[in-house]
């Protein structure tokens, strides 16, 4: 598969506690996003990153910060003023700044709360 | 704004009968719609997209403007297209739009 990846498969929260989940592209795609994953609610875009060093908010954004500081790597922290962060986030990748053109996914996190 | 809706969340057939997963958007301009899908233990991954006018492992998508619906068809369901499909939408003019927008998702099974 390669191509887009995300560590760890599995992540465990405490309360109060900062996590980062990572995303990491050899795809050469200038655009990266970060969604979350809820049974019944589809897909929400929490952050989007069209270019190095440039990010802007989705819409769900309240609780999560991101930073592009290579074009290969998108890495997500969840605050802990994100009150509810029980998900499975995706991250995804598109070739064409600008415009979405078509999305390649890596295989997911699951984030758990203790 | 712009918003997706697919108004089911379970589809369920028999092997070799007639699928259709309904999707219709909201958009001002001219859009762009896709349909992706997750197959179980695997990756998301697009399906089709509407300005290719292609047919990928059976399934086609009519872009109807005037219904403002993309929706995914296939004559004769098989067992290995249950799955979770997701209708998305973006813009069509660059830079006006970064984002894909997506449906909430409906699951088809198919029964043998």
């Amino acid at each position: 598969d390669g191509g887009i990846t995300q560590s760890p498969k599995y992540l465990f929260r405490k309360e109060g506690q900062n996590v980062t989940l990572s995303c990491e592209q050899n795809l050469n795609h200038d655009a990266m996003y970060w969604y979350r994953q809820d049974p019944g609610q589809g897909l929400r875009l929490i952050y989007y990153s069209q270019i190095v060093n440039d990010f802007q908010k989705g819409d769900i954004a309240e609780g999560y910060s991101v930073s592009r500081e290579k074009k290969e790597s998108f890495p997500l922290t969840v605050t802990s003023a994100q009150k509810n962060p029980t998900a499975f986030y995706l991250c995804a990748s598109s070739m064409e700044r600008g415009r979405v053109g078509t999305q390649y996914f890596g295989p997911g996190t699951r984030l758990l709360v203790l | 704004a712009q918003r997706v809706t697919q108004p089911e969340k379970l589809l369920s057939v028999f092997k070799g009968a007639p699928v259709e997963l309904k999707c219709n958007y909201s958009y001002s301009g001219s859009p762009e719609l896709f349909w992706y899908v997750q197959y179980s233990r695997q990756r998301l991954q697009l399906l089709l997209r509407h300005i290719s006018r292609e047919s990928i492992k059976g399934f086609t998508a009519d872009l109807n403007k005037g219904e403002t619906s993309f929706h995914l068809k296939k004559p004769f369901a098989q067992e290995e297209d249950s799955a979770m499909y997701y209708c998305a939408l973006s813009g069509r003019r660059t830079g006006a739009n970064s984002k894909l927008t997506f449906g909430k998702g409906i699951t088809l099974s198919v029964r043998p």
